[in-house]
């Protein structure tokens, strides 16, 4: 079956620099979250999209923005970046609120 | 308050025990629990909802839910140690649409 896949794995950027990640949600699913995990920490919720359009949004940084495009995928861009920014950013992805599937995360390292 | 709470632990089991984790949560109108495993470095993996009260078995795992307390556990039966991971709860909040909110997670240890 297909899953939700993220791109890339792993991104490498240096601060100031500006970090761009891709999620491509499961075929009919029609909601997208994006989530932010540091070292030990729980998922903190960033920001989430329904039918491609912003629908909820949590402790996203102003540096950051996200949408969703016609085609259901949804990307993360992050501009700015700072050391506190490196962690594991995970897409999920679910279908009227119902179960929600997780992406591979990308792991993101700001140096 | 925050809004999902869990022990971080960790919990500690002998193989073969049956392991308890518990989770509250602070928006009474919730509707949707989870309970996800996340190996270190990995992402978290789906491996029960519930979403009326009461229990709900799936193999070795048990889900149980009392919205009344606000409440949801997970029973691990016959724990080995390949359970041994950090089990976040999730709920799917009425303040926001579309807001999965997770809980700190409980790291449990599954020793021989």
């Amino acid at each position: 079956a297909a899953g939700v896949i993220q791109s890339p794995r792993h991104l490498i950027k240096e601060k100031r620099e500006t970090a761009t990640l891709k999620c491509y949600p499961i075929p009919r699913h029609d909601t997208v979250y994006w989530y932010q995990q540091g070292p030990g920490q729980d998922p903190q919720f960033l920001i989430s999209f329904y039918e491609k359009m912003q629908s909820d949004k949590g402790s996203i940084p102003d540096r950051f923005s996200a949408q969703q495009f016609s085609d259901y995928h949804s990307e993360l861009n992050m501009s700015s970046l700072e050391l506190g920014d490196s962690a594991l950013y995970f897409c999920a992805s679910s279908s009227d609120e119902d179960e929600a599937f997780f992406g591979q995360g990308t792991r993101l390292t700001v140096v | 308050q925050k809004e999902v709470e869990q022990n971080s632990g960790p919990l500690s089991v002998p193989e073969g025990a049956i392991a308890s984790l518990n989770c509250t949560y602070s928006d009474r109108g919730s509707q949707s629990f989870f309970w996800y495993r996340q190996y270190s470095g990995k992402s978290p993996e789906l491996i029960m909802s519930i979403y009326s009260n009461g229990d709900k078995e799936d193999g070795r795992f048990t889900a149980q839910l009392n919205k009344a307390s606000q409440y949801v556990s997970l029973l691990i039966r016959d724990s080995q140690p390949s359970d041994s991971a950090t089990y976040l709860c999730a709920v799917n909040t009425l303040g926001g649409y579309n807001k999965l909110i997770f809980g700190a997670g409980t790291r449990l240890a599954v020793h021989p």
